[in-house]
């Protein structure tokens, strides 16, 4: 079965910081994978997606995330964090191009 | 377009009453999905439609939730008789295509007491 893992419950990272969240995902097929962003009181909002073609894939709000087959992973990262940054995040994949797993979130904390 | 709209955005009600949630997808979307979000358990899968066709309930937790597709614009998600282990953040969303992006609702947070 498709699973999602996401290291780390809880970061915090200082403002302008690098940004660095984890996930890895079990798949025996290159599975569609996306980072969705959850800020507080409001539903989810997709920030990237792969599906194919380039592994490094651009979103919003100046986040990043690569593909990397050989390691089963797609870890989200930006370059300089910003207070508004603070929320939580998930990474999902979509196993059978039907419906979407996510993971348990990583609830990122931004200090000054 | 609105986007996915949900009602009633907020629901408190007694422990074996019946509850109902509401879901609009966004038009021209034939996916519609029902997740449920709590501390413990984290985001879950309840179900899942396509072309209004319930394709996987495997994830709704019991018989006493039930979620039906009318029509493609409009969902309904009951609870009857609900408990307070149902409180919780119910979401819903909708996608053009299965595995593609999903459209969130902003979710109806019940409270069951």
């Amino acid at each position: 079965a498709q699973s999602v893992t996401q290291l780390g419950s809880h970061v915090s990272v200082s403002e302008g910081a690098l940004v660095l969240l984890r996930c890895n995902y079990s798949s025996s097929v290159p599975p569609y994978l996306f980072w969705y962003v959850q800020y507080p009181n409001q539903g989810l909002q997709l920030l990237l997606k792969y599906t194919t073609g380039a592994t490094l894939v651009k979103g919003i709000n100046g986040f990043e995330a690569e593909f990397k087959k050989s390691e089963t992973s797609f870890h989200l990262t930006k370059p300089s964090a910003h207070m508004s940054d603070a929320a939580e995040y998930f990474c999902a994949v979509s196993p059978n191009n039907n419906d979407m797993r996510f993971g348990a979130g990583t609830r990122l904390t931004v200090k000054p | 377009d609105a986007g996915v709209i949900q009602s009633p955005r907020h629901e408190v009600t007694e422990m074996g009453q019946e509850v109902t949630l509401r879901c609009k997808p966004i038009s021209g979307h034939d996916y519609l999905f029902w997740y449920r979000q709590t501390m413990m358990r984290g985001l879950e899968l309840l179900i899942y439609f396509n072309n209004n066709v319930p394709i996987d309930d495997s994830g709704m937790p019991e018989d006493r939730f039930s979620a039906k597709m009318p029509n493609a614009s409009f969902s309904t998600l009951k609870i009857q008789p609900s408990e307070p282990r149902d409180s919780a953040v119910y979401f819903c969303a909708s996608s053009l295509i299965g595995g593609g992006e999903q459209y969130f609702g902003p979710g109806t947070r019940l409270t069951v007491t």
